[in-house]
């Protein structure tokens, strides 16, 4: 059964770099037909899709964020990554990474990482 | 402003049913499968129904989707108290090309 951990700090100053990484275990993070993704939730409040990204390298971005948004995938560690540049406190969230179907459904989750946006 | 529309609260007795409703658009809901997932407090959301009416192994057949043009429904049925949680339906929209979620539908069994 897989399993995703996400890490990173849990707080990042205002116009800095949010940094995360997602770590997958019990599956290879390069098995066909399946995306990984990150999505985020402000306090009190509800999901907010961030981006996936496939084996391939090909990435979808939420229009919202594309501008200050990069995922990788680091294959070799079993691992993908988020970079969300220029941040404010609206970024301050919980971050969940997840594994998608097809990018039809998400079927793993990580049990999230708070990221606060403060100086 | 979420691209899908839940209504923020549903609530019924134990044992009763209750529907939530996802309503979206030709972009989305109409021509994509919609999923829907259950987060308790504090913890990680979790997959109830995948490809608008499927279940994962392991979630009760109380719970059960449906889809119809450009909405979905979630039903529960035998409702229990630990059935409260807020409910999320998400979908891909064609047109932004982007994953979109519901709001968020909060139940209380009462």
């Amino acid at each position: 059964q897989v399993q995703l951990q996400e890490s990173g700090p849990g707080l990042v100053k205002p116009s800095q770099t949010l940094s995360l990484t997602c770590a997958v275990s019990g599956d290879s993070i390069t098995s066909g037909g399946y995306s990984w993704s990150w999505i985020r939730q402000p306090p009190g409040k509800g999901l907010e899709w961030i981006g996936h990204i496939y084996y391939s390298g090909d990435t979808y971005y939420n229009p919202s964020l594309k501008s200050r948004l990069s995922i990788s995938i680091h294959s070799s560690k079993n691992q993908f990554s988020l970079n969300l540049s220029s941040v404010t406190a609206a970024d301050t969230a919980v971050y969940y990474c997840a594994r998608s179907h097809h990018g039809d459904f998400f079927n793993s989750w990580g049990q999230g990482t708070l990221v606060t946006v403060s100086s | 402003q979420s691209v899908l529309t839940q209504p923020p609260s549903v609530s019924a007795a134990p044992g009763q049913k209750v529907t939530i409703s996802c309503a979206g658009s030709s972009s989305n809901i109409a021509n994509n499968y919609v999923s829907w997932y259950q987060q308790i407090p504090g913890t990680a959301p979790k997959l109830l129904i995948y490809d608008s009416n499927k279940r994962p192994s392991g979630i009760p057949d109380r719970f059960s989707g449906s889809k119809s043009g450009t909405s979905a429904t979630l039903g529960i049925t035998g409702l229990q108290t630990g059935d409260e949680a807020d409910y999320y339906c998400g979908t891909w929209d064609s047109s932004l090309s982007a994953w979109v979620f519901g709001g968020g539908t909060k139940l209380t069994v009462l």
